[in-house]
């Protein structure tokens, strides 16, 4: 089966940094792209990042900067860290697995639970 | 720039059907689209992938009371035989060069 376990959210103080963990079961981590999609408090979904089985790094425009998407395939473990903290950065992030078919096309095809991030002093 | 825009509410009977849309903006009604699904509090979840021809790809143990389908610029989610536990949040998404793009999502409610 396969499963998607985040951590490490929580508390963050503006200005700060936070790193998030996904650890990866029930499937070969490294051969599957990844990818983080968060959630702001009653808001929709929002793409993050995105990387690939070699380590190639994908920024949303608004992310890139701040964000760094990094993984583990020894550990079967997907990172985000965040730096320099903005209250707008309160959200639910999200790991996902990522599909391509044959056209090229992507998609998440399994979902972790979600690690909840909130930005205050 | 993709723009996919979905109904914020729909409603239906508990064992009837109902067909959630979501709209690609112009120059883009050739795209594929993926609906994800969202109880309160949980993760998403993947139920398909539907492509510009109708066709439609389930993911893992989702059951065929979720069907996929196109017209034009519009990618449909239809849901036979509503349950309960159908009630959800629904978002459609797609993919282009390394960017992904969601809709606004639709709050499906099981009367």
């Amino acid at each position: 089966e396969v499963q998607l376990l985040e951590s490490g959210g929580g508390l963050g103080q503006p200005g700060g940094s936070l790193r998030l963990s996904c650890a990866a079961s029930g499937f070969t981590f490294r051969n599957y792209a990844m990818s983080w999609v968060r959630q702001a408090p009653g808001k929709g979904l929002e793409w993050v990042a995105g990387i690939t089985t070699g380590g190639g790094a994908w920024y949303a425009d608004s992310m890139r900067g701040r964000f760094t998407i990094s993984r583990d395939n020894w550990k079967d473990t997907l990172y985000l860290q965040v730096d320099s903290l903005r209250a707008e950065d309160t959200a639910v992030y999200y790991c996902g697995r990522e599909t391509i078919f044959v056209s090229a096309w992507i998609t998440i095809d399994y979902w972790g639970r979600g690690a909840l991030v909130t930005v205050s002093s | 720039q993709v723009v996919l825009t979905q109904s914020p509410s729909a409603a239906a009977s508990l064992g009837a059907s109902v067909k959630l849309t979501c709209g690609l903006s112009a120059g883009h009604s050739n795209y594929a689209v993926a609906w994800h699904q969202q109880h309160p509090g949980k993760g998403p979840r993947y139920l398909m992938k539907v492509n510009s021809d109708g066709s439609h790809n389930r993911g893992d143990g989702i059951p065929d009371r979720f069907s996929g389908s196109s017209s034009g610029a519009e990618r449909f989610l239809f849901i036979s035989s509503l349950q309960s536990e159908d009630e959800a949040d629904y978002y459609c998404q797609t993919w282009d060069a390394a960017i992904w793009f969601f809709g606004g999502g639709t709050k499906l409610t099981v009367l």
